[in-house]
């Protein structure tokens, strides 16, 4: 079945440093989606992408979708405390189908 | 984007009983899912909630443990069946509108704890 890999698995950063994570897929994606959530919380949708080698930007978050659509990315530019949480993509190969979610990245900036 | 609600919102049950939890959305959505989260880890399908017909269950998960009712595109319920220490987790629900571009949304979750 997909599998969907999501790496690092943590990641530590300084206040004002940059973050990424990545997401790989064994199967072509049709689209891909990007939540986030907070300690204590439940995941919250960010974005959805779904062309071949789009980016999409939030604010000081940026995200890509693979030429293959089998990959993407999650940047945030000079993280801030308020950004911290877990980051999950999730793929999905067929329009209707269900998406499978990466094991998340789990984020902590120190101010 | 749909509003979900979930409740209970936790609880604290003995082994060997059953705990229902129910999800309710405040729009029409044709796809429900219900997921198990352990703390600090990934969320894992259990099952998806089909209206009027059996839910689909994914490897590993089986209506016995779990069972599922659907009878609106607005409403469902997983069951949490002959309850163990194992059951404890955080169970999701989740909703999304049949589509291409349609996201998933999230309950608060159910913070299940079995003594």
């Amino acid at each position: 079945g997909q599998q969907v890999m999501q790496i690092p698995q943590y990641q530590h950063v300084q206040e004002g440093e940059d973050f990424t994570t990545y997401c790989n897929s064994s199967t072509t994606l049709s689209n891909i989606q990007w939540y986030k959530q907070r300690p204590g919380g439940h995941p919250v949708f960010l974005i959805q992408l779904v062309k071949s080698g789009e980016v999409k930007k939030q604010k000081r978050l940026t995200f890509q979708f693979g030429e293959a659509k089998k990959n993407s990315s999650l940047h945030i530019t000079a993280t801030q405390t308020t950004d911290v949480g877990t980051y999950f993509c999730a793929g999905r190969n067929t329009n209707a189908g269900k998406s499978t979610f990466g094991d998340g990245t789990t984020l902590t900036v120190k101010p | 984007s749909a509003v979900i609600s979930q409740k209970p919102s936790r609880d604290i049950c003995q082994r060997g009983t059953s705990l229902t939890i129910q999800c309710q959305v405040d729009s029409q959505v044709t796809m429900m899912f219900w997921y198990r989260q352990q703390p600090g880890q990934s969320l894992t399908l259990i099952a998806t909630a089909n209206q009027g017909s059996e839910a689909t269950y994914e490897s590993g998960f089986v209506i016995d443990k779990f069972p599922i009712s659907r009878p609106n595109l607005t409403f469902s319920t997983l069951t949490v069946s002959n309850m163990s220490p194992e059951d404890s987790s955080i169970y999701l629900c989740s909703a999304r509108t049949y589509g291409s571009n349609q996201p998933q949304h999230f309950g608060d979750g159910t913070r299940l704890s079995i003594l």
